[in-house]
């Protein structure tokens, strides 16, 4: 069985300043592991991914997330916070199959 | 924009009636897949479609039924709606099953059970 695990439910910070967004995942198999973002009455939107090409992923708008087998995790960061950045992050994993397991998703709250 | 649509977009019903839900796609995927979103649990997956009607359970399956008689459409029913059921609705995507396939997931729909 694959489990994620957010360990923040909400995360604020101030507009200009590093975003850490952090996730543990558990997986029998090798996973493949994804970050989306959810804006306010969106849908979800794919910032990266992970295909164990490259433990260090590049995503869109400035989003890294680096793969830790280790530690097994899968941390999203962010240099430089922007209003527009304030959303709903989820951690999903997948393993070989079809299944997404989504973690419980991170509020991101981004301060003028 | 993966070519998703999903309708009605909102809908209020009352306890006991019987609601479908529509999710059309325009982009010829094998793999369609619905979620139910509610605070706390991310999305969880109710049921999935690998063909035209294959279909299988997914996690939180009670209470739900599925139809795909054709590729672009897969249709999410509640028989006999309670008020559990109300939540956001997310169909989504993909090429294929295997791999780092990503799901590509629609807009949502609203659902409300009075």
């Amino acid at each position: 069985a694959q489990s994620v695990t957010q360990l923040d439910s909400h995360v604020s910070v101030s507009e200009g300043t590093p975003v850490l967004l952090r996730c543990n995942y558990s997986s029998s198999y090798s996973p493949s592991l994804f970050w989306y973002v959810q804006h306010p009455n969106k849908g979800l939107q794919l910032l990266l991914k992970y295909t164990s090409a490259a433990t260090l992923v590049k995503g869109i708008n400035g989003f890294e997330a680096e793969f830790k087998k280790s530690e097994t995790s899968f941390h999203l960061t962010k240099p430089s916070a922007h209003m527009s950045d304030a959303a709903e992050y989820f951690c999903v994993v997948k393993d070989a199959g079809n299944m997404l397991t989504f973690g419980g998703g991170t509020r991101l709250m981004v301060k003028p | 924009d993966a070519g998703i649509t999903q309708s009605p977009r909102h809908k209020v019903t009352e306890t006991g009636t019987p609601v479908t839900l529509r999710c059309h796609q325009t982009e010829n995927h094998r793999y369609m897949y619905w979620y139910r979103q509610d605070p706390g649990h991310g999305l969880r997956l109710i049921h999935y479609s690998y063909g035209v009607k294959d279909t299988d359970k997914g996690e939180v399956s009670d209470g739900y039924s599925v139809s795909r008689s054709k590729t672009e459409d897969f249709l999410l029913t509640l028989e006999s709606a309670t008020s559990s059921q109300t939540s956001v609705y997310f169909c989504a995507i993909s090429l294929t099953s295997g791999g780092a396939y990503e799901q590509y997931f629609g807009p949502g729909t609203r659902l409300t059970v009075t």
